[in-house]
């Protein structure tokens, strides 16, 4: 099975940069992958590392090592609007489409 | 093009009454995924279909919960005989043939069990 960790909360302000880190152990695994949810609201996909390296998308990046069990979301010029829980998600890849949440960051971005 | 669609949004029911949550999965996907979360906590994998077919059930609850995808009309999964462990939210996902690395969450039906 797998199990990933990732800090509870972080607080940054608006405008800065912050980086939520996760690691995993897990047995064959095969992505991680980053979801963002609003308070009450649908998990909604942000990006995928399945190879080794950086993923850039607009003012998201994702990291991944897989011979450090480790990944990290990165955020750039922080908004309020992205206020929100983030979850570090692994999945078993081809034939198993079972994905493996971790218990969540909530992200508070302050003025 | 509708993304994954979930109803009830909220649903009460009382113990030992039956809870019936309904998803239709965006257009072209075939591939639906039951999750339950717990507040503060992250979502869990319960079931995973094709249409007619259940794929993997490995995160379903031995009694009382069972889940379909029938051949037309919305997945749905039910819950028998609802006890108050079982209040949390129900996601479904979705995602077209051939895709791992990308679920479209619906917005959840909120369980309370009184």
């Amino acid at each position: 099975g797998q199990s990933l960790e990732q800090p509870s909360e972080v607080t940054a302000v608006e405008g800065a940069i912050v980086q939520i880190n996760c690691t995993y152990q897990t047995s064959g695994f095969y992505g991680l992958s980053w979801y963002q949810q609003h308070d009450g609201g649908a998990p909604t996909f942000l990006s995928y590392n399945g190879l080794d390296g950086l993923e850039e998308t607009g003012r998201f990046s994702s990291f991944l090592s897989r011979s450090d069990s480790y990944g990290y979301l990165l955020l750039q010029e922080l908004q309020m609007k992205d206020s929100a829980s983030y979850f570090c998600v692994g999945d078993s890849g081809a034939g198993s489409y079972q994905l493996t949440f971790g218990k969540g960051t909530k992200l508070s971005v302050i003025p | 093009n509708a993304g994954v669609m979930q109803n009830p949004r909220h649903l009460v029911r009382r113990r030992g009454q039956e809870a019936r949550l309904r998803c239709s999965p965006m257009k072209g996907h075939s591939h639906v995924y039951w999750y339950r979360q717990l507040p503060e906590e992250g979502l869990k994998f319960m079931v995973y279909l094709q249409k007619e077919n259940i794929i993997d059930e490995s995160g379903m609850p031995k009694e009382r919960f069972s889940a379909e995808f029938p051949k037309e009309g919305p997945s749905i999964l039910r819950i028998q005989q609802v006890v108050r462990g079982d209040s949390a939210a129900y996601f479904c996902a979705s995602s077209p043939p051939g895709s791992n690395t990308e679920a479209f969450f619906g917005q959840g039906t909120r369980l309370t069990v009184v």
